[in-house]
Formats: structure tokens, sequence, C-alpha cells
């Protein structure tokens, strides 16, 4: 079956660097991008940018430009989102999406890792 | 970025009701538009994509419509697995933005 699986949670200090993974399997995984997507506890979802595996393209949103990396490694599937500079604020748990489609219009997000849970604190 | 705006927040439902979201974006988006399902400590699951469009295994209680600037999502007879919370989502351009959410509880 197609699932995207997520490295495990993450304790980090303020100012440091966190590098989350989300392996891909059950389909070609670099026929669809691979979008992140964050929701810290309380709050609504917050997209940060999507990956194309082919080509290694990526699309970030503003807010995280500057900060946010986004890599894959093709022989393992796997998806990579490295987040700087850390603060309080990013606390949340980070999800991988697989988009419905491969193309334009992409229509939503179909699958999803189970989430990677950041906590940033002294 | 285009803004999407969830109303009610908070809905309080019997099983059995029909039950009504509304979804309104700041500019045009056509019908790309996504309705997903969230569970507390679970990841979101996509319900509706292109407004009206039913994702595979999903009841056919849910509904969506809609375009432009305005949509609805609607559960025809409310049941016990659907008290969650709703959000919508634009595809139409990048940053892709959600709502705010809809959480559907027991009355």
């Amino acid at each position: 079956q197609v699932q995207l699986v997520q490295s495990g949670a993450e304790v980090k200090k303020p100012g440091a660097s966190v590098k989350v993974s989300c392996k891909a399997s059950g389909y070609t995984f670099t026929s669809y991008d691979i979008n992140w997507v964050r929701q810290a506890t309380g709050q609504g979802l917050e997209w940060m940018g999507w990956m194309n595996p082919n080509s290694g393209n990526t699309g970030y949103a503003q807010k995280f430009q500057g900060r946010v990396t986004m890599t894959r490694n093709t022989s393992i599937s796997t998806a990579y989102m490295e987040l700087s500079s850390l603060g309080s604020e990013d606390t949340a748990v980070y999800y991988c999406a697989k988009p419905r489609g491969s193309t334009r219009p992409k229509d939503g997000m179909d699958v999803w890792g189970q989430g990677t849970t950041v906590t940033v604190s002294s | 970025d285009i803004q999407m705006t969830q109303s009610p927040s908070t809905l309080s439902a019997s099983v059995g009701d029909r039950v009504t979201i509304t979804c309104r974006a700041s500019q045009s988006i056509s019908s790309w538009l996504a309705w997903y399902q969230q569970k507390p400590g679970k990841a979101p699951k996509l319900l509706i994509y292109k407004a009206s469009s039913l994702e595979s295994g999903v009841p056919s209680r849910f509904s969506g419509s809609g375009s432009g600037t305005e949509f609805t999502l609607t559960i025809s007879s409310l049941q016990p697995d659907d008290f969650a919370t709703y959000c919508c989502q634009q595809y139409n351009s990048y940053p892709w933005t959600f709502g705010q959410g809809t959480k559907v509880e027991i009355k």
C-alpha cells in the first residue's frame, strides 16, 4: 500500500536545526511531489513547501525562505526537510504529504506521513 | 497569498443531523479546493478534491460544492465517526493555504 513513514520525535534547543525524513513506499517516488505541512498544538495546518523528487526542484512558503531546505535521496525513496534557527514557535507536528495528482492540478494531498513532533526547548 | 476563511469555528450537532461548513477564499480559486477531516493525534484525511469530487473510500454522506470564492462541505447525516475537525485547502496557486478548521462536536 502507498505510505509515507516519517522519522521519530525530536527535541532541539533554540537556534539549532532539525532534519526530518519521510520514506515513501508503494508508488514511484519520483512521480509525485512531496509537500511538508506543520501544525502547532491546537492550531491549524500550515503549508511549508514542496519538492519534486525527480528534479530536486523546490518551492517554499515565504515565511520559511532561508530557513528551510527540502532534499531527497531517490535511491532510498526518502525525502528530507531541514529547518534551521529553531525557535519556540517552531514547536509543532511536521507532516510530509503526497499530492493526489502527479501534474497540475495536484488535487489535494491524499497520503500523509504519521507526523513527527519537533519540540524546541531550552 | 490566498486567505481561506472557514465558518463556523465550532459546530455542535447530533447524530443524524445535516451539517454544512463554509469556506471562503480571498480571491477566485476556480474549483481547486480540497476538504480534509482530522482527528486528534492523527494526520489529515482527504475527503473531497476539486471542490466536489469524492475521494475513493469516503462515504457518500460527504459532499462538496462551490466554485470561485465560496465553497461548502456537507455531511448529510452525521455519524458518530464524523465528530472531528474539518478544514479546507486551496491548491490554485502556491503557497497552498488552509482554512483555520471547523470542529464538529457532539451536542
